[in-house]
């Protein structure tokens, strides 16, 4: 079956402007969290949605937010963007249970803020 | 909060040796799971082994195994016959039973030498 699908793989942006990522997860799946990875912070949890609904939600700014259509792809908006907010932004889709453990990743939306 | 420590930022191993690449966390929850995943220069995260703390047996995936060590929060992991393919990020993460949000080290570059 197919994977995580990230779109756009690369994106070029003005400071102050806003980006909108989409992730699309593997079918069936109803949880997708999002991670930004950076060179001195690494990797940071963004927020989980799970059935259309945020879940957790790490320690990020309001101008990052998301939103989950019902078909569980996932939407993450980043306003009045600033240089930091350079990075490698992943998303993860998984069953969303318990019993499901594993996070399969996609392969990333490069964004980089001039 | 939950954090995950990885003091090795760079290993090197020589192809068909083995390596340890370690890994330690905090929590005061009693039941969770960590994972190793590895990324190549391609930005996909693959998973390479769970466990389970609830488990005493360590996981064992072909070539790779983690020794995990519940009372001191250790949990390293073993490649065996090590090659050119696993030169690669090592990600050590930790993930709570509720929510599907993961905390990652700092990783661990491995180089292998042919």
């Amino acid at each position: 079956k197919a994977g995580v699908t990230q779109t756009p793989r690369y994106l070029i942006k003005t400071r102050g402007q806003q980006v909108t990522l989409s992730c699309s997860p593997i079918s069936g799946h109803r949880s997708v969290s999002w991670y930004q990875q950076t060179p001195g912070q690494g990797l940071q949890f963004l927020f989980e949605y799970f059935s259309e609904t945020q879940r957790n939600k790490g320690n990020f700014p309001g101008r990052f937010s998301g939103r989950q259509f019902s078909n569980s792809r996932s939407e993450m908006n980043v306003s009045t963007l600033e240089l930091g907010d350079s990075a490698l932004y992943l998303c993860a889709s998984s069953g969303g249970v318990r019993e499901e453990t594993e996070a399969f990743f996609g392969q990333g939306t490069r964004l980089t803020v001039v | 909060a939950q954090t995950v420590t990885q003091s090795q930022p760079e290993m090197s191993v020589q192809e068909a040796e083995t390596v340890t690449l370690s890994c330690t966390y905090d929590t005061s929850e009693s039941d969770y799971y960590l994972f190793w995943y590895k990324q190549p220069p391609s930005r996909q995260m693959i998973l390479v082994i769970r466990q389970e703390a609830y488990k005493q047996q360590n996981a064992t995936e072909n070539r790779f195994s983690v020794n995990f060590q519940k009372a001191a929060k250790s949990f390293s992991l073993k490649i065996s016959d090590s090659q050119l393919g696993d030169a690669a990020m090592y990600f050590c993460a930790y993930r709570s039973l509720l929510g599907n949000d993961m905390r990652f080290g700092a990783g661990t570059r491995l180089t292998v030498k042919p």
